[in-house]
């Protein structure tokens, strides 16, 4: 079965830290996504990979960054937190078009 | 433009009500894959279905089938005998034209609520 992890299920920080959301695969998988999900809006695709090192911006990217240095490892970074990033932040990954996406249980972030 | 839109945003049901929630897509590709998502309360989006362009055949598992019209774009779900644990958000996707990333075009998603 296709793992994808996110390193905490909850996390509250305090606005203008700086804050790594971690996300791993265990299945090889070429392509990684970050999506933030809101009441109203659905899912918003942030920044996807597909491949290491290569990147690029999804609907709402603006307020983030990634950063991919491992095919198995997909970091979001939020360079100085702010509260309207405290939302639900879901990674996935996918091998092609033809699959669909797999997805991590999600983060759920508290800026205050 | 791709695009899906699942217009229902809240259903709610009682307990062995049988439920549709309805997708409907645009997509100039005659290529393409269609996929149901569900997102229970714990967060998780777990992978229901896939479907392919080239097979309208519809679907059963279980309570669940899925009704594949390409004529009317449309991919609708049907939950028979609903139960509480349905109670969930659905989404409906759509694989991007031109990408083998794997990229996805959702829907807002419905939230059925089922009732004891």
């Amino acid at each position: 079965d296709v793992k994808v992890t996110q390193s905490s299920r909850y996390l509250v920080k305090r606005t203008g830290e700086k804050v790594f959301l971690e996300c791993v695969q265990d299945m090889d998988h070429e392509n990684m996504f970050w999506y933030r999900q809101d009441p109203g809006l659905g899912l918003r695709l942030i920044y996807f990979s597909y491949d290491v090192k290569m990147k690029e911006k999804g609907d709402i990217p603006e307020g983030y960054s990634v950063s991919r240095e491992k095919k198995e490892r997909f970091s979001l970074i939020l360079e100085s937190a702010s509260t309207n990033q405290t939302s639900m932040y879901l990674c996935a990954s996918s091998p092609d078009r033809t699959v669909g996406q797999y997805f991590g249980p999600g983060t759920r972030l508290t800026v205050t | 433009a791709q695009k899906v839109t699942q217009a229902q945003t809240e259903i709610s049901v009682v307990e062995k009500e049988d439920v549709t929630l309805d997708c409907v897509y645009e997509t100039r590709d005659t290529t393409y894959y269609l996929f149901w998502y569900k997102q229970p309360p714990s967060g998780e989006l777990v992978f229901l279905i896939r479907r392919n362009s080239f097979d309208e055949q519809n679907e059963i598992s279980g309570r669940y089938s899925w009704n594949f019209q390409k004529s009317t774009s449309s991919f609708n779900f049907t939950i028979t005998a609903s139960q509480v644990v349905d109670s969930a958000v659905y989404f409906c996707a759509l694989s991007e034209r031109l990408s083998n990333t794997g990229k996805l075009i959702f829907g807002q998603g419905t939230t059925l609520q089922v009732k004891p």
